[in-house]
Parts: structure tokens; sequence; C-alpha cells
């Protein structure tokens, strides 16, 4: 049973353009959702996260809007560059910090020049 | 601020031969630790939660025996896999943090290749 769910699988865009990387969760008890961004050979690090009590935060390039009604959360990437390129996770976790992460399938961008 | 560093980046082994990996939160006392096992494309997949002074709890059909886990420190956890086979052979990262309401913080993995 997959908790969170990602898509696009894969994203190719221009540089320049605004990939958006969508993520639906089933478990209404989640409270935390962050997105990661790895590289190949290397960890996931840690872009942005957001609870539900607002419905959009914004930390330089990227942005998560939240809708708690519909289970829905998406990243957006403004302004996307080839250093961009990269395999994006969202995640869900209740209370954050000391429970689990649940992370979606992942998706791989390639941003052209 | 908030580094975990993971160690050795990389291991080729034997069959048989039992391998150690080292996470270390560097600037901070981590009260619980995550063990995960990534498969090349595809997501990560929890194997345990580590909380310091505790026993590790294996999320379901993660071997205990097969994977130990110690977080003997606020700083320390390592993942022993013992008596490794081929189909051991994935990349494990783990993660870190200090306490609720704080995100976790992940080391960059160990690739693990049983020849």
């Amino acid at each position: 049973q997959q908790q969170v769910k990602q898509s696009p699988q894969s994203l190719i865009v221009q540089k320049g353009g605004i990939p958006i990387i969508n993520c639906a969760y089933e478990n209404t008890a989640f409270d935390y959702f962050p997105w990661y961004q790895q590289f190949p050979g290397k960890g996931p690090a840690l872009l942005i996260a957001i609870r539900p009590d607002v419905s959009e935060k914004k930390e330089g390039r990227f942005t998560i809007s939240f809708n708690k009604s519909a289970k829905q959360f998406s990243l957006h990437i403004m302004d996307s560059q080839p250093g961009d390129s990269a395999t994006y996770f969202c995640a869900a976790s209740m209370n954050s910090g000391n429970t689990p992460l649940v992370f979606g399938k992942g998706t791989r961008l390639s941003v052209i020049a | 601020g908030a580094v975990v560093s993971q160690h050795p980046s990389r291991v080729i082994c034997k069959s048989g031969t039992s391998v150690k990996i080292e996470c270390r939160s560097l600037d901070f006392q981590a009260t619980t630790m995550f063990w995960y096992r990534q498969f090349p494309k595809q997501s990560l997949m929890l194997m345990a939660t580590s909380n310091e002074g505790s026993k590790a709890t294996y999320e379901q059909g993660v071997e205990k025996d097969k994977f130990l886990i110690n977080h003997a420190s606020l700083t320390l956890s390592t993942l022993t896999v013992t008596s490794a086979h081929p189909e051991d052979s994935s990349f494990y990262i783990c993660s870190a943090t200090w306490g609720s309401n704080q995100p976790q913080h992940f080391g960059d993995g160990t690739r693990l290749s049983i020849l």
C-alpha cells in the first residue's frame, strides 16, 4: 500500500521553465510534508517543507502548494536551471522529526539548456 | 548546520562478510536516527528507527538478526550487515533528527556491493 503517490515519474523541461511535481497522500494523520532533492550517489537533501496550516510556502526558487481538502501537495521550481537536474522526492510523516518519513517514488527531473 | 556524516561511502566485499556502516551527526545530538535502503532508481524504504539507548524498531520484513543496529550515543548509530550476500547489495542511507517537529537530515549514503 503506497501512502504517498508521486507524479510524474520523469520530467524534462527547458531552462527557465517551471517544472511541477505532484504528490497525494492518504493518511490524514500526516502533518509534515517535506521535499528532498537527491543527486546520483548522494543522500537526499531537504529542500523545503510545509505543514497543513498553510496553503503555500516559498523558499528561493522553490514553492510548495498544499491542498488539505484534496490531500495533495506540489513542488514548483521557478526559473529552473540545468543544475536542478536531480531526483525529487516528496514525503510525509506524523509529528515530523522523530517519526519515519513515507516517501513518494520520486521524480527524475532533467533541465535542458 | 545539521550535518550527517556516513562512513564508508563505498564497500565492496565478498559474500559472507559482515559490514559495519557508521552514521554520525556532526553538529547536533540526534535523539532519533533512521536507516533506509534504496535500490537503483527507486525510492527510499525505511528499514528501522533507532533511538539513543533503546533497541531499534524494525520495519516488517527486515531481519533484525541480519541488520544489526546500535545507537549507543547521541551522535552515532551503526548498521551492521551480517554475513552479507549479493542480494544485500544496495545503497544504505541514514538520517538523523534532534526531536519532534524537527526535520530529518540525511547522510550521503553507503554503496554496498557484495560479490
